[in-house]
C-alpha cells in the first residue's frame, strides 16, 4: 500500500493558463474522488469515478474543469483558462467503493493563480 | 442539502487537558459520520467513524458518539498530547452508496507542553 499520490505538490500559474493535475490512487481501489479545499474551509466534493466511469459531478465543477480516468487507474483534473478564484488545494481520494469502507486521501496539489 | 457545522477554532489547550470539539449535522436519511485529522504537511486521515445512531467511534484515545436526537457527533479526548496538534474535520456521507463526503470547516487544535 503506497497510498494515494498526487502530482505536482504545488503549481503556480498565471490567470488564463491551463493546468493539469494527476492522481494515482491505491492500486486495488475502484473509486476515485476529487475535492477542493480553500483556506480555512473543509474540502468540497467535485467529482468521482467508479473505475473509468465518471458517476457524479458537483455544480462546483464549471465547464472549465474536466476530469478523466481513462483506464480506471490514475486520474487527471484539468482546469482551462484559470481564474484567481481557482486557487485552492485540490485533493484526491480513493476507496474500495463499499459504503463505510475507508477512504484514503492524497496530500493534495496546491494551486496558486496569479 | 446536507451540511456539517463545527465549533470555530482555533482551540489551544495545555497537555493533558480534556478536549471537546463540537460537531452538528443536517442530513436527510441516515448518514454515516466521520472525524478526519490533518497533520501539518500530510493528507487527511480517517480518525474514527460511526455508521448508525448510538454507535461510538474510537481511535487513539479519541471518541465520538452518533447522537441522532441532537444530530451531533462531538469529538472528545480525556488527555491530549502535543502530538494531537492538527486540524480536525467532521464529515458525513449520505449513505446512498456514492460515499462522497460533506465536511465541516475544520477546527485547528494546538496543544502546548
Amino acid at each position: 500500500d503506497t497510498g494515494v499520490s498526487q502530482d505536482p505538490r504545488h503549481k503556480i500559474t498565471k490567470r488564463g493558463q491551463n493546468v493539469t493535475f494527476r492522481c494515482d490512487p491505491i492500486s486495488e481501489h475502484n473509486r476515485l474522488y476529487w475535492y477542493r479545499q480553500t483556506l480555512g474551509q473543509g474540502p468540497e466534493f467535485l467529482t468521482y469515478f467508479q473505475n473509468e466511469a465518471q458517476l457524479e459531478k458537483s455544480r462546483l465543477l464549471s465547464d472549465r474543469f474536466s476530469a478523466e480516468r481513462p483506464k480506471g487507474s490514475f486520474s487527471t483534473l484539468e482546469i482551462q483558462r484559470t481564474e484567481q478564484g481557482d486557487s485552492a488545494m485540490y485533493l484526491c481520494a480513493s476507496s474500495s467503493g463499499t459504503e463505510g469502507k475507508k477512504m484514503f486521501f492524497g496530500s493534495g496539489t496546491q494551486l496558486s493563480v496569479l | 442539502g446536507d451540511s456539517v457545522t463545527q465549533m470555530e477554532g482555533p482551540v489551544t489547550l495545555s497537555e493533558e487537558a480534556f478536549l471537546t470539539i463540537n460537531c452538528t449535522y443536517t442530513a436527510t436519511g441516515y448518514p454515516s459520520l466521520f472525524w478526519y485529522v490533518q497533520y501539518p504537511g500530510e493528507g487527511l486521515q480517517l480518525l474514527l467513524k460511526a455508521t448508525k445512531a448510538d454507535d461510538k467511534g474510537s481511535n487513539k484515545g479519541f471518541e465520538a458518539t452518533y447522537r441522532k436526537e441532537t444530530t451531533s457527533f462531538h469529538l472528545e479526548k480525556g488527555s491530549v498530547q502535543v502530538s494531537d496538534s492538527a486540524v480536525y474535520f467532521c464529515a458525513l456521507s449520505d449513505g446512498q452508496g456514492a460515499q462522497k463526503l460533506v465536511f465541516g470547516q475544520g477546527t485547528r487544535l494546538t496543544i502546548n507542553p
